[in-house]
């Protein structure tokens, strides 16, 4: 029934690893994004996918690669963790087209980097 | 200055009392505006779109002043329940479904 769903709900790692976290959505929808949420509670997007296609690329770090195997599932991989990586991970999906533009967002990863 | 702004709080304020927010943005060509809310270790959900001409929700009421670039949230009736945080969220890049969220302003209802 869960409409986004992300894993892992946790995440502790050391720096210099490689770690990815997985995301899906049964609604349907057509864009898929990922949020960062900092220890400050601003949310900022990253990244955002339409059908499959990148289409809001932030100014992130290349370590950061998103992977959109399909449209319901857009994944994002982290290289080489810094201490500043730690932060909740927020996958979120949204109709295209529209005017309610509404997202929904999943559960969120908590990812700490020691 | 920053694409949107709240007052981060926190607002304690007691059960039953109404309580306003405001949210200003700095690009006037922003054509969407919502309000979501976040609750503790939880992910954001939207509360409300906020339209033209102002649009209310049970308690809640959500207005748009593009004059003054300000959009904002009046709760009546405060519950327990209300205890958030609650982000302005603004489309700064119209057609493009990129979404601005501001830091969010936090508010704690007390029994």
């Amino acid at each position: 029934d869960t409409a986004v769903s992300q894993t892992p709900k946790y995440l502790v790692t050391q720096m210099g690893n490689d770690k990815s976290i997985k995301c899906e959505q049964n609604l349907g929808h057509d864009t898929m994004y990922w949020y960062k949420q900092d220890s400050k509670k601003f949310l900022k997007i990253m990244f955002s996918y339409n059908n499959k296609e990148l289409i809001i690329n932030e100014t992130v770090p290349n370590r950061f690669s998103p992977k959109s195997p399909d449209k319901a599932h857009l994944n994002l991989h982290i290289n080489s963790l810094e201490l500043g990586d730690s932060a909740v991970y927020f996958c979120a999906s949204s109709p295209r087209g529209g005017l309610s533009y509404e997202q929904y967002f999943g559960p969120g990863t908590r990812l700490t980097v020691t | 200055r920053k694409e949107v702004e709240q007052d981060p709080g926190p607002f304690n304020v007691p059960e039953g009392a109404t309580v306003a927010f405001n949210c200003t943005y700095s690009n006037s060509a922003s054509q969407s505006f919502f309000w979501y809310r976040q609750d503790c270790r939880k992910e954001p959900k939207l509360l409300m779109s906020v339209y033209s001409s102002g649009n209310e929700d049970g308690r809640f009421t959500a207005q748009l002043n593009r004059a003054s670039q300000y959009i904002s949230l009046l709760i009546r009736d405060s519950k327990l329940s209300d205890s958030a945080t609650y982000l302005c969220v603004v489309n700064t890049n119209f057609g493009n479904e990129k979404l601005t969220f501001g830091t969010g302003t936090r508010l704690t209802i007390i029994p």
